[in-house]
């Protein structure tokens, strides 16, 4: 399975800005997955993300407020924009085992804050 | 309705006892059907994925899907402390990255020693 080194870990940050989160594989993978993890909620996907394209965002989401970058087969970033105290989750990013496989590897999380 | 449903819990068992953990759905277009376990501050780590209707076994571990029912299960044999963590069932309707997975709210288990 790869191996994934999701940054930060954790942190606090100030209504109205933004945080960047960064993703890293070991290996190289087609798309790359970008969850949401709220309290009490289902992880819920905002994007797929496959390198030289744009991302593919979920029904609720939008780029403007989750911009994605994938600049290579082995990273990808998720940028919350103007934050809001709704936007205080776990984000997690995600690639396939192995393609066409059903399991997927996922990084130990962004826990996010907002005040 | 929500297409997947799972009880929070928590689920609290003494160390040796057998686990059944359950998730139902809507969608009859599910196929493949997963477990996943969460350790707090973790991401989720695949347990068990099965397709269609059946069992499958893996160690203390078997998952079971009734698709008539649409209803699936994860039990666990001679739970330990260890086993505590939040179970978190999946599904699609494909097998690939570009089937989305839908995941159930998770039930927290504790495993008391």
């Amino acid at each position: 399975s790869a191996v994934i080194s999701q940054k930060p870990s954790r942190d606090i940050c100030q209504r109205g800005t933004s945080l960047t989160i960064q993703c890293q594989v070991d290996s190289q993978v087609t798309m790359m997955f970008w969850y949401r993890q709220q309290p009490g909620q289902s992880l819920t996907l905002i994007a797929t993300a496959n390198q030289g394209s744009e991302a593919t965002y979920e029904s609720g989401f939008v780029i403007d407020k989750f911009p994605i970058s994938r600049p290579n087969l082995t990273f990808s970033t998720l940028t919350v924009s103007n934050m809001s105290p709704e936007d205080s989750s776990i984000y997690l990013c995600s690639v396939e085992d192995s393609p066409g496989s059903y399991g997927y590897t996922f990084g130990s999380g962004t826990r996010l804050t907002v005040v | 309705q929500k297409e997947v449903e799972q009880d929070p819990g928590p689920l609290s068992v003494p160390e040796g006892a057998i686990v059944s953990l359950n998730c139902t759905y809507s969608n009859s277009a599910f196929q493949y059907f997963m477990w996943y376990r969460q350790y707090s501050r973790k991401g989720p780590e695949l347990l068990m994925y099965t397709y269609s209707s059946g069992n499958k076994e893996d160690g203390r571990f078997t998952a079971q899907v009734d698709k008539s029912s649409k209803y699936i299960s994860l039990f666990i044999r001679d739970s330990q402390p260890s086993d505590s963590a939040t179970y978190l069932c999946a599904m699609s309707a494909g097998n690939s990255g570009y089937s989305t997975l839908t995941f159930g709210k998770g039930t927290m288990l504790l495993v008391s020693p």
